[in-house]
């Protein structure tokens, strides 16, 4: 079965700063990766996916994530970190073969001014 | 404004107590799903529906019940059977299931607590 593991609770970082929100998978087919944010009381917005082509993948404000079929990873990323980056992001993945889609359990990312 | 509709935002049940959280979309999506989000433990999947009249199981269906009778209608009743059923619960919707690059678009969500 698919699986997703975002293996850190919360990511801190200063406001301008490199920000980095980790993925690894597990599939048994090709995947298809996606990255969603949520802020507060809010439902999920789609961030960014990974089809096929180019490794590394350009989304909304500013995101972008990374492919890496050997690591099996698909880190979020943005080159300086704004206050109102603060929220939760999820990283998912379908496996093409049961065409299911896994959520990851979430990183609270803290952008501090 | 095209989007998902979730209502109530906020619900209180006592103990025994069926309830149900209302989902409309106007994306004209056949594709539907509802999501049970506890903290640290993400999204897991509870039904689905590829197209009207049809739904599935997902990972955590027992004591949960959906509908399918229109296009844009997909809701959820939670009941007395769930155990333990204080969550925020989210629909979601996309052209397909069987189309795998399709994107979620998510409601803003219903947060349910029982009493």
């Amino acid at each position: 079965a698919q699986s997703v593991a975002q293996p850190e609770d919360q990511v801190n970082v200063a406001e301008g700063n490199p920000l980095t929100v980790k993925c690894t998978y597990s599939v048994s087919g090709n995947p298809y990766l996606f990255w969603y944010v949520q802020y507060p009381n809010r439902g999920l917005q789609f961030l960014l996916k990974y089809i096929t082509g180019d490794n590394l993948v350009k989304g909304s404000y500013g995101f972008e994530a990374e492919f890496n079929k050997s690591q099996t990873s698909f880190h979020l990323k943005k080159p300086s970190a704004l206050v109102s980056d603060s929220a939760l992001y999820f990283c998912a993945v379908r496996d093409l073969e049961n065409n299911r889609l896994a959520f990851g359990k979430g990183n609270q990312v803290v952008v501090i001014p | 404004d095209g989007g998902i509709t979730q209502s109530p935002k906020y619900l209180f049940r006592k103990e025994g107590q069926n309830v149900t959280l209302s989902c409309e979309q106007n994306l004209n999506h056949d594709a539907m799903y509802w999501y049970r989000q506890d903290p640290g433990q993400g999204l897991r999947l509870i039904y689905y529906s590829q197209i009207v009249n049809d739904f599935q199981k997902g990972d955590i269906a027992e004591g949960y019940s959906v509908s399918r009778e229109k296009k844009e209608s997909f809701p959820l009743t939670v009941t007395s059977a769930q155990k333990n059923p204080t969550a925020f619960y989210l629909c979601a919707s996309s052209i397909s299931v069987a189309a795998g690059a399709n994107v979620l678009t998510f409601g803003a969500g219903s947060r349910l607590t029982v009493l």
